[in-house]
């Protein structure tokens, strides 16, 4: 059973920092790989998707890796600012077809200004 | 950006009531899925449609039925709600080109008393 992990489940840095968020998952035979953001109360927002034939993904100050061979991913955010406060959700979607996205639980972010 | 729709956003119900909650998507798209997420669990799979009249379970359909006469919407029923349906419960689409990706709705909060 395909199981995926976020490690840390939150994280407080001051505004202006790297940093990363990491999402490992145990069967690396996944489609692909989708990053998405949640603010408290509301929806998910797509941040980045990437097929498993891909390495990586920008978007902005966002950069999505994956290596599937070793069952990881992980989330670079640059210049981090407290607009950046949320939670980022990891999820894979399997090979086969029709299967449904498999969420991690999640890092929640805090960026003080 | 894709069309996906919710309702009700909120809603309160007493034990032992029939509940449906309703996703409408204006794409035409294949797939959709209802998740519920609470915390300490993250999102988890109910059902899922592939098709008008085409529905499977999920990791955690016990106490749920779907329908799907329309490809637009998809119904999740609660047909005697209990308290461990108080959650919140988002639908999604599946892109059914390009990247495939997954687009989500706002949710509905569902407190069960």
């Amino acid at each position: 059973k395909q199981e995926v992990t976020q490690i840390p489940a939150a994280l407080s840095v001051p505004e202006g920092e790297n940093l990363v968020l990491n999402c490992s998952f145990t069967d690396s035979a996944i489609y692909n790989l989708q990053w998405f953001r949640q603010d408290p109360g509301k929806g998910l927002t797509s941040l980045l998707l990437i097929q498993s034939s891909q390495r990586e993904q920008t978007s902005g100050r966002l950069n999505a890796s994956l290596d599937k061979s070793s069952g990881r991913s992980t989330l670079y955010i640059a210049a981090s600012q407290p607009g950046d406060s949320a939670t980022y959700l990891c999820a894979v979607r399997l090979s086969q077809a029709g299967t449904a996205l498999i969420f991690g639980k999640g890092t929640t972010l805090s960026v003080s200004s | 950006d894709a069309g996906i729709t919710q309702s009700p956003r909120h809603k309160v119900t007493e034990t032992g009531t029939p509940v449906t909650l309703r996703c409408h998507q204006t794409e035409n798209h294949r797939y959709m899925y209802w998740y519920r997420q609470d915390p300490g669990h993250g999102l988890r799979l109910i059902h899922y449609s592939y098709g008008v009249k085409d529905t499977d379970k999920g990791e955690v359909s016990d106490g749920y039925s779907v329908s799907r006469s329309k490809t637009e919407d998809f119904l999740l029923t609660l047909e005697s709600a209990t308290s461990s349906q108080t959650s919140v419960y988002f639908c999604a689409i599946r892109e059914p080109t390009g990247n495939y990706g997954y687009t989500f709705g706002s949710g509905t909060r569902l407190t069960v008393v």
